[in-house]
């Protein structure tokens, strides 16, 4: 079974509708990432958290909420959904590691169509 | 300016030859350097990361760090037609606050 897990792994919305994002993971990691991808522009963080208490804006954090609903979930929503909301979104984890490395594990990620 | 820069690409290459791929990156402060792979509508699959001047080698990629001149590299020997994907470099600060991807260098690996 893989790791870090998200579902849906397509969705296709309308713009306005609230829509959510769920990942789950099973490698006992406390850091958990949302990031974006959106072609020519590499990954973009969303928001971030470091235990169950602890949730952080990333780079572009408008539009979007979080939960950590538990040191293994971690749900993104997107309140009223807009066509440029359109992307990749990836969910991620990381153990920090000796050295604080924080290197990420991805998600299989969820194809977001806004029309 | 971006954080972390690489050239877009396409590199092409043949079947067998070394791929050097490039990354430059803006924060001196950057501690931990990573290359993922990501194939087409795949997610990023972490390669190696470095954090120490030099060279650090595993099988067949070498990645190569210069803090003073803020570049790191990584090369792949006897290329391969599977090695065509997406190559993201990553850097991050001591504290997470900090950890940026570049946009990404396109190899095509040519039978």
């Amino acid at each position: 079974d893989a790791d870090v897990t998200q579902t849906p792994r397509n969705r296709i919305t309308k713009t306005g509708k609230r829509i959510m994002l769920e990942c789950s993971q099973t490698k006992g990691h406390d850091r958990m990432y949302w990031y974006r991808q959106d072609p020519g522009l590499g990954l973009r963080l969303i928001y971030y958290s470091f235990d169950v208490k602890d949730i952080n804006k990333g780079e572009i954090s408008d539009g979007y909420s979080v939960s950590r609903q538990a040191q293994a979930k971690f749900s993104l929503s997107l309140e009223s959904a807009i066509p440029n909301q359109t992307a990749l979104y990836f969910c991620a984890t990381s153990d920090p590691g000796a050295r604080n490395t924080d290197t990420q594990y991805f998600g299989p990620g969820t194809r977001l169509t806004v029309l | 300016q971006k954080e972390v820069e690489q050239n877009s690409g396409p590199l092409s290459v043949p079947e067998g030859a070394i791929a050097s791929l490039n990354c430059t990156y803006s924060d001196r402060g950057s501690q931990s350097f990573f290359w993922y792979r990501q194939y087409s509508g795949k997610s990023p699959e972490l390669i190696m990361f470095i954090y120490s001047n030099g060279d650090k080698e595993d099988g067949r990629f070498t990645a190569q760090l210069n803090k003073a001149s803020q570049y790191v590299s990584l090369l792949i020997r006897d290329s391969q037609p599977s090695d065509s994907a997406t190559y993201l470099c990553a850097v991050n600060a001591y504290n997470f606050n900090k950890f940026y991807f570049g946009s990404g260098t396109k190899l095509n690996v040519k039978p």
